[in-house]
């Protein structure tokens, strides 16, 4: 069967560093890209970024460009998220999701998630 | 950047037609797709491409798409049916891929 397991809740102080990961199983996992969407409590969804494990071609979201870093591993089939120094908005419920392997053009969509992953930043 | 617009709630009875708008500049020349999520959980795929049910999602929902106006359809919609839905699409430059604000169905 086809997931996305994510790693488990985090409890972390402001200025910590923290890498949070997206194991992908059951499909190729170095042909599908592996987005970050951020929920913040209470609110919506943001996109956050996107990575192709086949090359790591990794594209941001203006909004989140230089306060995050994704990455891969694909020899262990993960896509990570990682801060250099976590701040109280950070807390947040962070998803992975994968992109079809074929979409149109720029229409990307995401069709399995994660479970999620929550962040809990606070002194 | 970028803002797709939705309402932030619907409310129908059971068995009544819940549909739910997201508005945005660029819909003419670009996607709609639209997530489920219920409480607690992950968001999930129920339409993508304007009108495409993936496989395993209820043929009560569809999907439909006219100017900068999209439209989630549920005929029929069930109590388990409630949850928050949102629009997720790209401006016309490629620059923002943004998700609506939500709108919460309550079936009740």
């Amino acid at each position: 069967e086809v997931h996305l397991v994510q790693s488990g809740t985090e409890v972390k102080k402001p200025g910590e560093p923290l890498k949070i990961s997206c194991k992908g199983s059951g499909y190729d996992f170095s042909s599908y890209w592996i987005a970050w969407v951020r929920q913040m409590p209470g609110k919506g969804l943001e996109w956050m970024g996107i990575i192709y494990p086949g090359d790591s071609d990794t594209r941001y979201s203006p909004s989140f460009q230089g306060q995050i870093t994704i990455s891969v591993d694909k020899s262990i089939r993960t896509a990570f998220l990682q801060w250099n120094r976590l701040k109280d908005s950070d807390t947040a419920t962070y998803y992975c999701a994968r992109r079809p392997m074929i979409v149109v053009g720029e229409n990307w969509y995401f069709d399995l998630w994660g479970r999620g992953t929550l962040v809990i930043v606070s002194s | 950047s970028y803002e797709l617009t939705q309402p932030p709630s619907v409310s129908v009875s059971p068995g009544q037609t819940a549909r739910i708008t997201c508005s945005g500049d660029a819909l003419p020349k670009r996607y709609t797709h639209w997530y489920q999520q219920k409480s607690g959980q992950a968001p999930g795929l129920v339409i993508y491409e304007d009108t495409k049910r993936p496989s395993g999602i209820p043929e009560r929902f569809s999907g439909s798409s006219s100017g900068t106006m999209a439209t989630l359809t549920i005929s029929g919609a069930q109590v388990e049916d409630e949850a928050d839905y949102y629009c997720y699409s790209i401006d016309t430059s490629g620059d923002h891929r943004v998700f609506g604000g939500g709108t919460k169905l309550t079936v009740l």
